[in-house]
């Protein structure tokens, strides 16, 4: 029973355009999210989170939107380069219990 | 300092064999975790520890998968017997802020099953 779906298994952006990746929760006590991003035969690395207080977030070229009403989150990447191209897993958590993942969705910038 | 270590990061082995992971967390890191990535599930989560103690192993698929944390510094996750269905990438995480914090993961280990 997945609580945190990506239900776009790829994506592919050229470079310089925006990235938009998504996720969606089921179960509303989520508090907190983050996206990891992975490299092939690396293991994932933390990218960016956001608390559920907030519906914003910015790192960079890196921007996290949350709309608790539609429990949805999306990742926003402007401008897109080549090495952004991974397989990015949004993930959710509420207080005291361990991260749910989602199954990842595979982006790929193109030059 | 070095990040998380697993090993072997590939493990071939026939179906019926014992198969070891291993895990060495970042050290003054007090929670360890076991995820296990595949193509139909994702990444899910098997079992974690705070202070080397296991806390939640209710993703542990069944009684074939064991997991201890003998001291702080090494964890093991042992699937015995494996089965082909087990083929997977397991990765083992640590975190020094709990539970919900940032995680740091290893490379993970890839295990086919035969």
């Amino acid at each position: 029973d997945q609580q945190v779906k990506q239900n776009s298994p790829s994506l592919s952006v050229q470079e310089g355009r925006i990235s938009i990746l998504n996720c969606d929760y089921t179960n509303s006590m989520f508090d907190y999210f983050l996206w990891y991003k992975k490299y092939p035969a690396e293991g994932p690395t933390f990218l960016i989170s956001i608390s559920s207080i907030k519906d914003k977030n910015e790192d960079g070229r890196f921007t996290v939107f949350l709309n608790k009403s539609a429990k949805h989150l999306s990742l926003h990447i402007v401008p897109s380069q080549p090495g952004d191209s991974a397989v990015y897993f949004c993930a959710a958590s509420n207080s005291g219990y361990a991260l749910n993942f989602g199954k990842g969705t595979s982006l790929l910038v193109t030059p | 300092d070095a990040g998380v270590i697993q090993s072997p990061r590939h493990e071939v082995t026939e179906m019926g064999q014992e198969v070891t992971l291993r895990c060495k967390p970042i050290s003054g890191h007090d929670y360890l975790f076991w995820y296990r990535q595949t193509m139909m599930r994702g990444l899910e989560l098997l079992i974690y520890f705070n202070n080397n103690v296991p806390i939640d192993d209710s993703g542990m698929p069944e009684d074939r998968f064991s997991a201890k944390m003998p001291n702080a510094s090494f964890s093991t996750l042992k699937i015995q017997p494996s089965e082909p269905r087990d083929s997977a990438v397991y990765f083992c995480a640590s975190s020094l802020t709990g539970v919900t914090g940032e995680l740091f993961f290893g490379e993970g280990s890839r295990l086919t099953v035969l």
